[in-house]
């Protein structure tokens, strides 16, 4: 168990449709990122934040939204929904402290677009 | 730019013994930092071993190993006495960005599907 937890595991929407992704990081963790892992584009950075302020941006599309509330947890929002967003969405989170600033991956989202 | 190379897509372990899994990476900062992760079955990533950039040695996590050739660009994953529930895909990630230090993202290979035979 890393610590960082991830809701719902499974969410089967349809085309179009709009839904939310939370994560809540583990105890003392500062920094969310957010992954996006499909079978064809692999595993894709998609955005960060730091202490609830955005930090850096990667293939993020513009129907997606992200931030970061005062307890530190997180909502990636995703809207406009198409079939290829159907992926595991993972959210990690990282110590601000020390070189290694290893990420903690929490389980997944599991996204099916119909 | 494929910045992270895993050049096997599956490899084949026979229980006990060890295995090396190949990375190579591409990158002009100076600072950064190599990661291992597991992914089972199940789908959860499971963080293994770390190496930063500046350091002297290869990392050692219990069975795991990471055999750092910094002219080369390569970091390959050493899994010593290979169990069965070492059967799961693992990805090569590299960290960079701008801020440096530890709180970069993470770029990640393709990964290599490590299956243990009994």
């Amino acid at each position: 168990d890393s610590g960082v937890t991830q809701t719902p595991k499974h969410l089967i929407t349809a085309t179009g449709q709009r839904v939310t992704l939370r994560c809540s990081p583990r105890s003392g963790d500062l920094s969310v990122y957010w992954y996006q892992q499909s079978l064809d584009q692999g595993l894709q950075f998609l955005i960060q934040y730091y202490n609830g302020e955005e930090r850096a941006k990667g293939n993020i599309l513009e129907r997606f939204s992200a931030q970061q509330f005062p307890d530190l947890h997180s909502e990636l929002n995703l809207s406009s929904l198409e079939l290829g967003d159907s992926a595991l969405y993972f959210c990690a989170s990282s110590d601000p402290g020390g070189p290694a600033g290893t990420q903690y991956f929490g389980p997944g989202t599991r996204l099916l677009v119909l | 730019a494929q910045k992270i190379t895993q050049t096997q897509p599956g490899m084949f372990v026979q229980e006990k013994e060890a295995v090396t899994l190949d990375c190579t990476y591409d990158t002009s900062d100076p600072s950064y930092g190599l990661f291992w992760y597991k992914q089972p079955s199940s789908g959860e990533m499971i963080f293994l071993i770390y190496q930063g950039s500046y350091d002297q040695q290869n990392a050692t996590e219990g069975r795991y190993s990471l055999n750092f050739q910094k002219a080369r660009k390569s970091a390959n994953l050493v899994i010593s006495a290979s169990q069965l529930g070492d059967s799961a895909m693992y990805f090569c990630a590299m960290r960079e960005g701008r801020y440096g230090g530890s709180q970069g993202n993470l770029i990640f290979g393709k990964g290599t599907k490590l299956s243990v035979k009994p």
